[in-house]
Formats: C-alpha cells, structure tokens, sequence
C-alpha cells in the first residue's frame, strides 16, 4: 500500500487562489521531504527540500515567496503556492524518505494543479 | 555536477517483445545510488530498484533485471517478454549527497508504449 499520501489530487481554481497541498508519510516519520513539479512530457524538477522543524531549502530558481513551504510534524510537509497564475499549472509531486542515500524516496501519487 | 542521461526519449515494441532502457550516469562521488522508478499514466512515481555503487552484481525480478555498468556508468533496465501494463515512462535517477540531505537526480525519462 501506499507509503505516502499526498492531497488533494487535482485541483482547479481561478487565478489569484492560494492553493495548499498536503504531503504525509503513512508509517514511518520523516525528517526530510521533497517537493518535485513535472511539467507535460518533461522530468521531474527538485524545487525544494523540506526538514522538519526548521526552513526548506529551495533549488535554485525556484521562489520562496511563491512556494511556501512547511513541516511542522515528522509526518507532514506542505506547499502552498500562494497567488497562482495560469504558469504555476503543472504537476506536483512529494516524496519522503531519502535521509540516507542508500534509502529509496517514495513518492506520493502527485496533485495536478490547473488555474483558470 | 551529477546528470543523469536517458537517451531513448520514447520506445514502442509490440507485446512480448523484450526491451532495454538505457541509463548513462555522472558524478564524481565514490559512493552513490542509482534508482529505477515507473510512472504510469496516472502519474504516480511508483519505486522499481536501487543499487549502490560497491554492488556491481546484475539484478532480476520477475521480468525485470538491471545490468550495471560502473566501468561505462551505466544502469540499464531491461524487461522481458513485455507487457501492455508495462507502458508507462521510466526514470533513472541518482542519489545526491547534499550535505545533510540526499537529493535525487532524475533522467529525462524514457516513455516506453507497449503495443498488443
């Protein structure tokens, strides 16, 4: 079964709309998640590590402001992107895991974001 | 700088036929671990295999097996005897030592159609 559950699925809402999405992992605690955006037919793209209890760390290029990230537990992490615009649509997806290299990240199974 | 090349941007076999995804791999660490993952149509991530850089022992499971290269850096996937339920694209990815966190490099992906 799945090990990470991310909500909620798809999303549609006008532009202007702060949007929250929930990452959480199921059974195990994790100190570390990742949010990645995938755009259509493209890879997947890094956007920030999130540590729990302290501040994400963003990839290069990638807004602060625009993608607010928090984990406050050691089981949930979230994204909010705050005043989508029709180019914030994409597919974002949240993996946990990863604190060692050898650990595999399991991904949770994505939130397709569409503004209007 | 780690990168991660998958030069097969699509492959499309008929059913039962087998099939190799190529994986090209660069980094400078000495220690390191490469990834396999499936993503469906419907978008989730779905976990296939990981190797360590010390384990260069080729891998089956089922109707999947791994040949890793470490002289060539590479991580091939091959699936035997494919299926329809086997479309979906596949990524290799790379573990990245980030300081304290371990940060996945993805390849491009491979979009694999398998045909009946």
């Amino acid at each position: 079964g799945a090990v990470v559950s991310q909500h909620p699925s798809r999303v549609i809402c006008k532009s202007g709309t702060s949007v929250k999405i929930e990452c959480r992992s199921l059974d195990f605690q994790a100190t570390t998640m990742f949010w990645y955006r995938q755009f259509p037919k493209q890879s997947l793209m890094l956007m920030a590590t999130s540590n729990e209890g302290s501040k994400a760390t963003y990839e290069q290029g990638v807004e602060k402001d625009k993608f607010l990230i928090n984990h406050a537990s050691l089981t949930l992490s979230t994204l909010t992107v705050t005043s989508a615009h029709p180019e914030d649509s994409s597919f974002y997806i949240c993996s946990a895991g990863g604190d060692r290299p050898s650990q595999p990240q399991h991904f949770g199974d994505g939130t397709r974001l569409s503004i209007l | 700088a780690q990168k991660v090349t998958q030069a097969q941007t699509e492959i499309s076999v008929v059913e039962k036929e087998d099939v190799t995804l190529d994986c090209v791999y660069e980094t400078r660490d000495t220690t390191y671990y490469l990834f396999w993952y499936k993503q469906p149509p419907s978008g989730e991530l779905v976990f296939l295999i990981r190797r360590n850089s010390f384990d260069e022992q080729n891998e089956i499971s089922g109707r999947y097996s791994w040949n890793f290269q470490k002289s060539t850096s590479s991580f091939n996937f091959t699936i035997t005897a494919s299926q329809v339920v086997d479309s979906a694209v596949y990524f290799c990815a790379l573990s990245e030592n980030a300081g304290s966190n371990y940060k996945l490099t993805f390849g491009k992906g491979t979009l694999l159609t398998v045909n009946p």
